[in-house]
């Protein structure tokens, strides 16, 4: 079945450091691709998102990249604050008559970021 | 600040008890979402509303799972009888328009059925 899913489950990183979280997709319809970050004991919370038609987008600290000949999501963290310690959740969504969009979530990759 | 409000917040019960959580969403949001939780199956779908109405409930299983959204502030998720394969941490998450993506979600329930 069509699935969002990431590379690698654990990241640790040094204060300061840039952070790069990898995804990988499979259904080429998707139109819209987000990032969440997941605090321990809160729900996720919105980072980033971009649509298909873009292969870069930046915010504050965070740049997501995406490489669709590849199917592949990419958050990336400048400066890596240990604020920044959660785990990190690639999502996609394809407009569905009728139905509220849905999103497909991965498994998730849990950045630790080391003192 | 507008957010997601759930309760209860934890909840711990015995095998064949009833369960009810409750979700208050975004004041306006007229999408609201319910996940579950686990480490094996990660974030799953289990059934979403616009304007009170279901729009999906597939991902939820019928025998012993219900959702419903009595009035626009609150939207409940009961299961009866609860089984220890409910253990989970379950989401609420509200949204505006049917093609909005974005979704903001509470703070979960997480239930712990012994």
């Amino acid at each position: 079945g069509e699935s969002v899913g990431l590379h690698l489950p654990t990241l640790s990183v040094q204060e300061g450091d840039n952070s790069i979280i990898n995804c990988a997709y499979s259904n080429s319809a998707s139109d819209y691709f987000i990032w969440y970050k997941q605090e321990s004991g809160k729900g996720p919370q919105f980072i980033i998102d971009i649509r298909s038609n873009m292969d870069k987008r930046q915010g504050q600290r965070v740049t997501v990249l995406l490489n669709k000949t590849v199917k592949h999501l990419s958050l990336q963290i400048a400066a890596t604050q240990p604020g920044d310690s959660a785990v990190y959740f690639c999502a996609d969504t394809r407009a569905s008559s009728g139905s509220a969009r849905q999103l497909t979530f991965g498994s998730g990759t849990q950045l630790t970021v080391l003192p | 600040d507008a957010r997601v409000t759930q309760t209860p917040r934890h909840k711990v019960t015995e095998m064949g008890q009833e369960v009810t959580m409750r979700c208050q969403p975004i004041l306006g949001h007229n999408t609201v979402f319910w996940y579950r939780q686990t480490m094996m199956q990660g974030l799953e779908l289990l059934a979403y509303f616009r304007n009170r109405a279901p729009l999906d409930d597939s991902g939820m299983p019928k025998d012993r799972f219900s959702a419903e959204m009595p009035d626009a502030t609150l939207a409940t998720l009961k299961i009866q009888p609860s089984e220890p394969r409910d253990s989970a941490v379950y989401f609420c998450a509200s949204g505006l328009g049917v093609s909005s993506y974005e979704q903001y979600f509470g703070p979960g329930t997480r239930l712990t059925v012994t």
